[in-house]
């Protein structure tokens, strides 16, 4: 198996503009989490998804980020319009249910000027 | 929600050292991970162990889920062995909330 796949692994854009991240987890798994790590607060869970529906968005910092999962394979988080702390890596990671073991992407590394 | 502390924070140590790495949590838990991000910021799987013992290599870890503790330990430490470890843990929703990491240097 490939593995979570993400993209891109580096986006460099400017404040204003609008980013989209994609993740696509492993075949098979039913449940997908957005990460973002900084050196400030680590790592947090910014929403996640069970059978392709929004389970808890709750760490998901305001409303110019959202986060779609049309179907089983693929998932995206967007910031619209993305500001300079925003900057982040970004981790997408999926497991096969709730409690079992969760497998991380790459992560896109987010710069935000 | 469930408060995750891993202990020490940072850890040099010289090649060929061992280590034991501590996480702490504030809830029962159903599942707990152990992590190591290395230099180039990926999140590798090191152990899935919400109860018990488990050994990969030179890598073990225990986790006592009745006391609120996991344990990992780093026999032989190779250089290679640098970076952050991290400790997750979450219910069965799958909500895994991560410790602020060890960060471990490994000196030839």
């Amino acid at each position: 198996d490939a593995g979570v796949i993400q993209s891109p692994r580096h986006e460099v854009t400017e404040m204003g503009q609008e980013v989209t991240l994609r993740c696509k987890p492993i075949s098979g798994h039913n449940s997908l989490f957005w990460y973002r790590q900084t050196m400030m607060r680590g790592l947090e869970l910014l929403i996640y998804f069970n059978n392709n529906v929004p389970i808890d968005d709750s760490g998901m910092p305001e409303d110019r980020f959202s986060a779609k999962m049309p179907n089983a394979s693929f998932s995206t988080l967007k910031i619209q319009p993305s500001e300079p702390r925003d900057s982040a890596v970004y981790f997408c990671a999926s497991t096969i249910m709730g409690g079992t073991e969760a497998f991380f992407g790459q992560g896109t590394r987010l710069t935000v000027v | 929600g469930i408060q995750v502390e891993q202990s020490p924070p940072d850890l040099i140590l010289q090649e060929g050292a061992n280590s034991t790495l501590r996480c702490n949590f504030s809830d029962s838990v159903n599942n707990l991970q152990w992590f190591h991000q290395n230099p180039w910021g990926q999140l590798i799987n090191l152990f899935y162990i919400p109860s018990g013992t488990k050994q990969n290599g030179r890598l073990s870890a225990t986790t006592v889920a009745t006391e609120r503790y996991s344990l990992l330990y780093i026999s032989s430490s190779q250089t290679t062995d640098s970076g952050v470890y991290f400790c997750a843990v979450g219910s069965n929703t799958g909500k895994l909330i991560f410790g602020q990491g060890t960060t471990l240097q490994v000196k030839p």
